[in-house]
């Protein structure tokens, strides 16, 4: 059974750099069928795409954040990994890892449970 | 970017109503189009993808329809484990996705 975990720092201070990992396990990170993503979901609000990264190491972002995120991806570690720059409150979420097919199967099957990030002072 | 316009935002309805809640896509999506339910505290689940299909072990009680850009989600008889937020997700441009803003269903 495949498992995402999310880790990193659950506080963060304002104009830092949040960092989170994501941990597979059960399955490998170098399948050609998917992508490996990062969802947010801010305190009561909706769901926002961030980002994801395809095992070679192509990346995707969302516009609206491109300018501050970078994922990679180490398949020897079976990880991936969101960088966010210079946060802010609005950054304070619940921040997601997931994996998504590409061709069958094209939405998030696994997802992590989640973790949540503060950005406060 | 594709943005997707989800109603109502919330909803109160009694076990064993009908329950339709739409998504208008701003361009032409085709069936890209999944539903997701989110409980308090947990990751969304799929219930519907490429607008109609029914995922496996889903209730029956859970539909999709519409293609291009208007989308409806319906719960045929609502049950008190339904009580959720329903996401709306288009895919068009994979892996690029965009949500809807969330429908929350409670009952009355």
């Amino acid at each position: 059974q495949l498992q995402l975990q999310e880790s990193g720092p659950g506080l963060v201070k304002p104009s830092e750099t949040l960092s989170l990992t994501c941990t597979v396990s059960g399955g490998s990170i170098s399948s050609s069928s998917y992508y490996w993503g990062w969802i947010r979901q801010p305190p009561g609000k909706g769901l926002e795409w961030i980002g994801s990264i395809y095992y070679s190491g192509s990346t995707y972002y969302n516009p609206s954040l491109k300018s501050r995120v970078t994922i990679s991806v180490d398949t020897s570690k079976n990880q991936f990994s969101l960088k966010l720059s210079s946060v802010t409150a609005a950054d304070t979420a619940v921040y997601y890892c997931a994996r998504r097919g590409i061709a069958a199967a094209r939405w998030e099957d696994y997802w992590g449970q989640g973790t949540l990030v503060t950005v406060s002072s | 970017d594709i943005q997707m316009t989800q109603s109502p935002s919330s909803l109160s309805a009694s076990v064993g109503d009908r329950v339709t809640i739409t998504c208008q896509a701003s361009q032409d999506i085709s069936n890209y189009l999944n539903w997701y339910q989110q409980k308090p505290g947990k990751a969304p689940k799929l219930l519907i993808y490429d607008a109609s299909n029914l995922e496996t072990g889903v209730p029956s009680r859970f539909s999709g329809s519409g293609s291009g850009t208007d989308f409806t989600f319906t719960i045929s008889s609502l049950q008190p484990e339904d009580i959720a937020t329903y996401y709306c997700q288009q895919y068009d441009n994979l892996p690029r996705v965009t949500f809807g803003g969330g429908t929350k269903v409670e009952i009355k």
